[in-house]
């Protein structure tokens, strides 16, 4: 079936404004999990989602970033009041809770630009 | 707490060359330990992956086996193409943790393969 999908796959902000990014995962994952890659870096984890609750959300960098699930289906990132040093790559991964559950398939992500 | 760090790039090298790619790992608990790369233009993919201690992934050529006693899960390939050009990232997650499920990423090593 279909792999990771995130939209938009470019987005170019001014600092100030808010953004959300989308996830959609591949269909019957119930594990979903936001990462981030600064150029030269490597992957930062954010937040990681059970189904719609969020049991890990250590990697949120500040208040300005959250995200939210629709039950085992689509995950939104909002970052507010963007800042120049959220410039980055985001990642969204899913993974089944079975079988091979700790096998993460990703999405091309999203690069964001802040100006 | 869990850490990656792997060799850092860029590495570059002739087609047939043979291929290594240092990570080493700190880990609370029992680690599984995985090898993703990124072609250019693409998403992150695994590679391959071992759940632990002795085993040996393998995959396309390439193979690493994770070694409890240095800590280590070190990429190596005997003969690369072209087509082996990437990014290489080394990843850790540690399943009976309270993480999770959450991947560790080492910075990443650019190769370059040349003709």
């Amino acid at each position: 079936g279909a792999g990771v999908s995130q939209s938009p796959s470019n987005k170019v902000t001014e600092k100030g404004k808010d953004v959300e990014l989308r996830c959609d995962p591949i269909s019957g994952h119930t594990a979903l999990y936001w990462y981030r890659q600064r150029l030269g870096q490597g992957l930062e984890f954010l937040i990681y989602f059970q189904g719609n609750s969020a049991p890990d959300k250590s990697g949120l960098p500040s208040d300005r970033f959250s995200a939210e699930r629709t039950g085992e289906s689509v995950s939104t990132l909002t970052i507010q009041r963007t800042q120049q040093e959220d410039s980055a790559v985001y990642l969204c991964a899913s993974s089944s809770r079975t079988g091979k559950r700790h096998e993460q398939y990703f999405g091309p992500g999203t690069r964001l630009t802040v100006t | 707490g869990n850490s990656v760090t792997q060799m850092e790039g860029p590495v570059t090298l002739s087609e047939e060359a043979f291929l290594t790619i240092n990570c080493t790992y700190t880990a609370t608990g029992y680690p599984s330990l995985f090898w993703y790369v990124q072609y250019p233009g693409e998403g992150l993919q695994l590679l391959l992956k071992a759940t632990k201690a002795d085993d040996k992934g393998s995959n396309k050529g390439f193979e690493a086996t994770y070694r409890k006693e240095t800590t280590s899960f070190h990429l190596e390939k005997g003969s690369v193409q072209v087509s082996d050009s990437a990014v290489y990232f080394c990843a850790l997650s540690d399943p009976r943790g309270s993480t999770l499920g959450r991947l560790y990423f080492g910075r990443g090593t650019q190769l370059t393969v040349w003709p």
